[in-house]
């Protein structure tokens, strides 16, 4: 069946400005996880959804960063403001259950560049 | 919270031979113990996973071992081929909350 999506593969942005990524899970996951990957380092925790609510959301950096599931199933990470930090792969993945060692199963990411 | 350390950053292995990749964790509650196996331009993913329950886990030429105690947990694969050439990457988890080792770059010599 289909994996986990994510769109746009790419996105080149200029320091300061607005960008949406977006996420769409395996169909019938409940649970829906971002991470942030820098380069030449493992995936770090941002934000976890269960069903249409975030249920943690301790690893987002700062208040420049926002995220959303409105119908429990597709996700918009939000940036704002976007800084030269901000750039790495954003990566979405999701699970079947209620997280709770559920295996989480990845897309394969959103690549972020901010000039 | 949890902190993973991986060792090696680096292998190269002969193809045929085996590769051992290891981790630590700091957090005893951790419970959940998988490892993903991320290709250039790719999502990781998942190979292998052990639970605290259990010490040791096979699947084919992959097998992982867990030792509680100790809190550390290791990647042992075998007879190595080419295509087993990526980044690995380890996790430890309380609930959902996945946290990875810095991954070991593995490229496997024909």
């Amino acid at each position: 069946g289909a994996g986990v999506s994510q769109t746009p593969s790419n996105k080149v942005t200029e320091k300061g400005k607005y960008v949406e990524l977006r996420c769409d899970p395996i169909s019938g996951h409940t649970a829906l996880y971002w991470y942030r990957q820098s380069l030449g380092q493992g995936p770090e925790f941002l934000i976890y959804f269960q069903g249409t609510g975030a249920a943690d959301d301790s690893g987002l950096p700062n208040d420049r960063f926002f995220a959303v599931r409105p119908e429990g199933s597709v996700s918009t990470l939000k940036i704002q403001r976007t800084e030269r930090g901000d750039s790495a792969v954003y990566l979405c993945a999701s699970s079947p259950g209620t997280g709770a060692r559920d295996t989480q199963y990845f897309g394969p990411g959103t690549r972020l560049t901010v000039l | 919270g949890e902190n993973v350390e991986q060792h090696p950053s680096t292998l190269s292995v002969q193809e045929g031979d085996s590769a051992v990749i290891k981790c630590t964790y700091s957090d005893s509650a951790s419970n959940y113990f998988p490892w993903y196996k991320q290709e250039l331009g790719k999502g990781p993913q998942l190979i292998i996973d052990i639970r605290s329950n259990v010490g040791e886990k096979k699947d084919q030429r992959i097998a992982v071992t867990l030792n509680k105690t100790a809190k550390h947990f290791s990647l042992h694969i075998t007879e190595t081929q080419p295509e087993d050439s990526a980044v690995y990457f380890c996790a430890a988890s309380i609930n959902y909350k996945l946290s990875f080792g810095a991954g070991t770059t593995v490229t496997v010599r024909a």
